[in-house]
């Protein structure tokens, strides 16, 4: 069965600082996705990471995709308040792509 | 990329009764997808709706709790029947991306059941 992890589970930084959010799982996967939730708000796309070693990047974050690892990581490079709220990792099923299972979020707090 | 509406974008119900849950998309797609996401917690699929067949399950869901239908390429709905309030959830509707895009997601429904 497809898990996926992610730490920290909450995360509370100071503008300007940078800081990384893991994304681990525990079976093969086609895809790695990246969301933003903003309270109340759906789910904003940030990243789709297809294979090995792919890095994307956006503003302030990079997300990257270990494949052997099973890691994926979304790094923030000097956070600002903008950045504050819950980032959700998911992965693609193996067994049927495109039925994604979630991590358990991110909440990130980026004080002033 | 896709641009999903949902319907209604939230209610208050009464425990017992239905609510369905619209979903319609610009562009014609082959998968749509039904996620709950329970009060602070993460998101879990539901089901998934493909056009011209039943709905397919996912383990803890089904279908007398959770009929879905799929009439055509650009629309689904989702009924919760015989609500509860451990049934208030955000419900969110989302679909395939094409070729190497990432997959869509509806602004949701927010669902209070008293």
């Amino acid at each position: 069965e497809l898990k996926v992890e992610q730490n920290p589970l909450f995360l509370s930084m100071q503008e300007g600082k940078n800081y990384t959010i893991y994304c681990n799982y525990s079976t093969t996967s086609d895809r790695l996705y990246w969301y933003r939730q903003d309270p109340g708000k759906s789910l904003e796309s940030l990243f789709v990471l297809l294979s090995n070693g792919a890095v994307k990047q956006e503003g302030r974050l990079m997300a990257s995709l270990d494949t052997k690892a099973r890691l994926s990581t979304l790094h923030i490079t000097a956070a600002v308040h903008d950045l504050s709220a819950t980032y959700f990792c998911a992965v693609d099923r193996m067994d049927s792509s495109y039925k994604l299972i979630f991590g358990s979020g991110t909440r990130l707090l980026v004080r002033p | 990329s896709a641009v999903i509406s949902q319907k209604p974008s939230r209610d208050i119900c009464q425990r017992g009764t239905s609510l369905t849950i619209q979903c319609q998309v610009d562009s014609q797609v082959t998968m749509m997808f039904w996620y709950r996401q329970q009060p602070g917690q993460s998101l879990t699929l539901i089901a998934t709706a493909n056009q011209g067949s039943e709905a397919t399950y996912e383990s803890g869901f089904v279908i007398d709790k959770f009929p879905i239908s799929r009439p055509n390429l650009t629309f689904s709905t989702l009924t919760v029947s015989n609500m509860s309030p451990e049934d208030s959830s955000i419900y969110l509707c989302s679909v395939e991306g094409q070729g190497q895009e990432t997959q869509y997601f509806g602004p949701g429904t927010r669902l209070l059941v008293l």
